[in-house]
């Protein structure tokens, strides 16, 4: 199994409060990818990263902001969560863009 | 932006049935890859096609892509409860060759 770790795997959070999930792999990829997961619309895209500090927008990218100062890890921020972001979020990564992801187990969000 | 559309949305078979799922593109495929999701869980890679005509198969498991590169179809010989999941399929976003974008996806249930 790929080394992809995510963190939390679950949380409970207000509206309003500042969340963020963070991603961290052992495989040294360079490619990382953070997706979010809701009934009737599959994955969508919401940032994802090319390399240490290049980073670009996904499909649903308004709400949310991302960082990767090292190969290892990235993270996802909510700067202030809204009920609308309670979702499942999946970080995926690869060696050589998009086509083989490897996927981690998800974290489940819910903005209350 | 590209967009897939996957049909049926959700299937249930009773096992030993055959069945098909199907995943339409709105533009010309470069690289088309199917994934299954168990409840609660990653994604897995299953296959991926590029050349128009492609065939691939796993186990009991067997995705084309069309001679036009615009429609995928993954057909599951003599289903089991372990083939039950979501199946996604993926693509590269013709704008960008960072990016893979899923369909919503279909949800199998294979009733024993």
């Amino acid at each position: 199994d790929a080394g992809i770790t995510q963190s939390p795997r679950h949380k409970v959070t207000e509206t309003g409060t500042p969340v963020t999930l963070r991603c961290h792999q052992t495989e040294n990829h360079r490619y990382m990818y953070w997706y979010r997961q809701d009934p009737g619309h599959g994955l969508r895209l919401i940032h994802y990263s090319y390399g240490v500090k290049d980073t670009d927008k996904g499909e649903v990218s308004d709400g949310y902001s991302v960082s990767r100062s090292k190969t290892e890890d990235f993270l996802l921020t909510l700067e202030s969560a809204t009920s609308s972001q309670t979702s499942v979020y999946f970080c995926a990564i690869s060696e050589g863009g998009p086509g083989e992801l490897f996927f981690g187990e998800g974290s489940r969000l819910t903005v209350l | 932006s590209q967009e897939l559309e996957q049909s049926p949305q959700s299937l249930i078979v009773q096992e030993g049935k055959n069945l098909t799922i199907n995943c339409t593109s709105s533009k010309t495929l470069y690289g088309l890859y199917w994934y299954k999701q168990k409840y609660g869980e990653g994604l897995i890679f299953l296959m991926m096609l590029q050349k128009g005509g492609e065939e691939k198969s796993h186990e009991k498991i067997t995705a084309k892509l069309d001679e036009k590169k615009q429609q995928s179809s993954l057909h599951i010989t003599a289903s089991q409860p372990s083939h039950a999941g979501i199946y996604l399929c993926g693509a590269d976003d013709g704008d960008s060759s960072y990016k893979l974008i899923f369909g919503s996806g279909t949800r199998l249930l294979v009733r024993p």
